[in-house]
């Protein structure tokens, strides 16, 4: 089965630090352009970070620009999301999700909850 | 950055009735290549999003036909031509031409 699964979440204190993964299965990781996207309690979806097939190309939100870090792990089909400094205004579910086409992402997720508060 | 705006918010939808939400965009989102990168999302609720139609108009595979959509340039428009209690929903348009991607605010769907 197809199928990307995300973990890393949790509660942390503002300026605190995560990583989130997202483990592919069911296909390889190597052969997609991968995004994250991410909601916030009760708000509409929000697009994060992208990162091309082999990582050589990333790009952010102005949002998390500079704090966030996306990146991959093809051997080992993962999906990463480093998340610095963080602020309550990034408490979200984060979803990754496979490009499909043009940002069309076909496969997402159930996601992972970041709660950040003091 | 790209706005795309959804109407209407919210809808309630008798079983069997056809429903309408729109997506204006405040750029055009035609590509050089002649494609349209406008997309369509449902979000069932505690759902993760699910794409519905890609490039205006394509219905993504195992997508029933009773979904469709059309549009060009900046407005664009998803049709369910007889809502299903399974149509329940926050249905997203996004566009993936020009960074930073943004997606539509929602529109809710519900059934009377």
């Amino acid at each position: 089965e197809v199928q990307l699964v995300e973990s890393g979440g949790g509660l942390v204190q503002p300026g605190g630090s995560l990583r989130l993964s997202c483990a592919a299965s069911g296909f390889t990781l190597s052969g997609y352009w991968m995004y994250w996207v991410r909601q916030a309690p009760g708000k509409g979806l929000v697009w994060v970070s992208r990162i091309n097939s082999d990582g050589s190309t990333t790009n952010y939100a102005d949002s998390v620009k500079g704090r966030f870090t996306i990146s991959r792990d093809n051997a080992k089909n993962t999906l990463y999301l480093q998340m610095n400094s963080l602020r309550d205004e990034d408490t979200a579910v984060y979803y990754c999700a496979r490009d499909f086409t043009w940002a069309a992402f076909d496969i997402c997720g159930q996601g992972t909850m970041v709660t950040v508060s003091s | 950055d790209i706005v795309l705006t959804q109407t209407p918010l919210s809808l309630s939808v008798t079983p069997g009735q056809p429903a309408s939400i729109s997506c204006k965009s405040s750029q055009s989102l035609l590509d050089s290549d002649g494609k349209t990168h406008l997309h369509w999302f449902l979000q069932r609720p505690g759902q993760p999003p699910q794409l519905l139609i890609y490039e205006v108009s394509n219905r993504f595979s195992g997508v029933p036909d009773r979904f469709s959509g059309s549009g060009s340039g900046t407005d664009f428009t998803l049709k369910i031509s007889r809502v299903e209690a399974e149509d329940v929903g926050v249905y997203y348009c996004l566009q993936g031409i020009q960074l930073p991607l943004t997606f539509g605010g929602g529109a809710k769907v519900e059934i009377k």
